[in-house]
């Protein structure tokens, strides 16, 4: 089967750190992509891992260990802006869709 | 840069019409998707189509949702007869290749009543 698990919500202050988990259990995996997607839009596409480690995209990180079906996103500098919900989805192994999670709704305080 | 274009942004319809929401792909894009998200609820994948069939489609996509890429730029979804439960927003998205990140469009908000 496939699962992937987020956290619903979390709340943050401005120019603070947040780092947001994801863990899946999925049949196959070839890909795992973290997704911005503020209120009434689209999807944005932020970063994407496939071998394990950090990769870093300016004020955002994400992290896979593909032995713990485990991933994070982390959000540096925080800003009003980033204000959204961040989606993890996983890539099937045996094809090119992408399975999402339900995401992570992200409050930035003053 | 790109985007994913969708047309229209809001369609009201009744139940048992039919609809087709369109969608123009970024332009050297090969690898064309319909997911769908109803309000609250997360990004559901529908259907993939690349090389002018599709290559694979979900459980939601029954009999009553085809696709079609009539021409060499647009993509549609259609739904022949609309169930209130179709309600959703509808997007579209491409990539240059299969295990490339997906673009989405600014999706089609579709009310059944």
């Amino acid at each position: 089967g496939q699962n992937i698990d987020q956290p619903t919500e979390m709340t943050a202050t401005e120019g603070a750190i947040v780092q947001i988990n994801c863990t899946y259990q999925t049949s196959g995996f070839n890909g795992l992509f973290w997704y911005q997607q503020h209120a009434g839009e689209a999807p944005t596409f932020l970063s994407y891992n496939v071998l394990d480690g950090l990769e870093e995209k300016g004020r955002f990180s994400s992290f896979l260990s593909r032995s713990k079906g485990y991933s994070y996103l982390l959000l540096k500098e925080l800003q009003m802006k980033d204000s959204a919900s961040y989606l993890c989805a996983v890539r099937d192994e045996n094809t090119d869709k992408l399975i999402f999670g339900t995401g992570t709704r992200l409050q930035v305080f003053p | 840069e790109p985007e994913v274009t969708q047309t229209p942004s809001h369609q009201v319809t009744q139940m048992g019409q039919e609809v087709i929401l369109r969608c123009v792909p970024i332009s050297n894009h090969l690898y064309f998707y319909w997911y769908r998200q109803i309000l609250g609820q997360k990004v559901e994948f529908l259907v993939s189509f690349y090389n002018n069939e599709i290559s694979e489609k979900s459980e939601i996509f029954d009999d009553q949702f085809s696709v079609e890429r009539p021409d060499g730029s647009n993509f549609t979804l259609k739904i022949r007869s609309t169930k209130l439960e179709d309600s959703a927003m509808y997007f579209c998205a491409s990539s240059d290749r299969g295990q490339a990140p997906l673009h989405f469009g600014n999706g089609t908000r579709l009310t059944v009543t």
